[in-house]
């Protein structure tokens, strides 16, 4: 039982270039959150999903783009990298109270 | 709006208590999350406490909830160098339901 993995861990990227982050958990729930942390601002909720096939809009959606492939994977996409976009990116997975989180890809955008 | 706010940095010696305020501002809250962020890792729950309770305690952590003033707070007893780490509390207003963090108390343990 793996948990929620995300790939890559660490991601350098140019201006304008486009990357899919992926996350994926084993552990058959329902919601999937993308966050990211910045310093000082704790986490901020990017998309979720609160089940397959649905996704919805968080607090800092401009820029990204989500997919929710199937029940196990949900993907978060740059399609125009911007520095503004440089940040620690975490994916979670929830059940009832809980939720989990994976262990954060950090993404530099030059 | 919610909003979440927790003081940015907390330094103590080995063996004392911690103790880690956060305030919200959403009455409405009903579950209320204490979170660790070791460093290089995700975010790891700690605890959390449902908004009809004062107090949960749990091993040499201690969660203490006054919904009147909005205030909650993590004591963590005879504090050792492991505990080291950020904590973030958050709430939200149902399980299942999504998370609003506050910003992070990053806790320096002192040998």
């Amino acid at each position: 039982n793996a948990g929620v993995t995300q790939t890559p861990k660490f991601q350098v990227l140019k201006t304008g270039q486009s990357m899919t982050l992926q996350c994926a958990q084993d552990m058959n729930h329902n919601s999937m959150y993308w966050y990211r942390q910045d310093p000082g601002m704790g986490l901020r909720l990017i998309y979720y999903s609160a089940s397959e096939g649905t996704t919805d809009k968080g607090e800092v959606p401009n820029g990204y783009n989500v997919s929710r492939l199937n029940k196990r994977e949900f993907s978060l996409r740059l399609e125009s990298a911007a520095p503004s976009q440089t940040s620690v990116y975490f994916c979670a997975s929830q059940i009832g109270d809980t939720q989990y989180f994976g262990p954060g890809t950090r993404l530099t955008v030059l | 709006g919610e909003d979440v706010e927790q003081s940015l940095f907390l330094s103590v010696r080995e063996g004392d208590s911690s103790v880690i305020n956060c305030t919200y501002t959403d009455s409405s809250s009903t579950y209320l999350y204490w979170y660790k962020q070791e460093p290089g890792a995700g975010l790891q729950l700690l605890t959390y406490i449902f908004s009809n309770m004062d107090m949960k305690q749990d091993q040499r952590l201690t969660v203490l909830l006054n919904k009147k003033d909005k205030h909650l707070s993590l004591r963590i007893a005879d504090t050792q160098t492991g505990d080291s780490a950020i904590y973030f509390c958050a709430e939200s207003k149902a399980a299942g339901n999504k998370l609003t963090f506050g910003g992070g108390t990053r806790v320096l343990v002192k040998p």
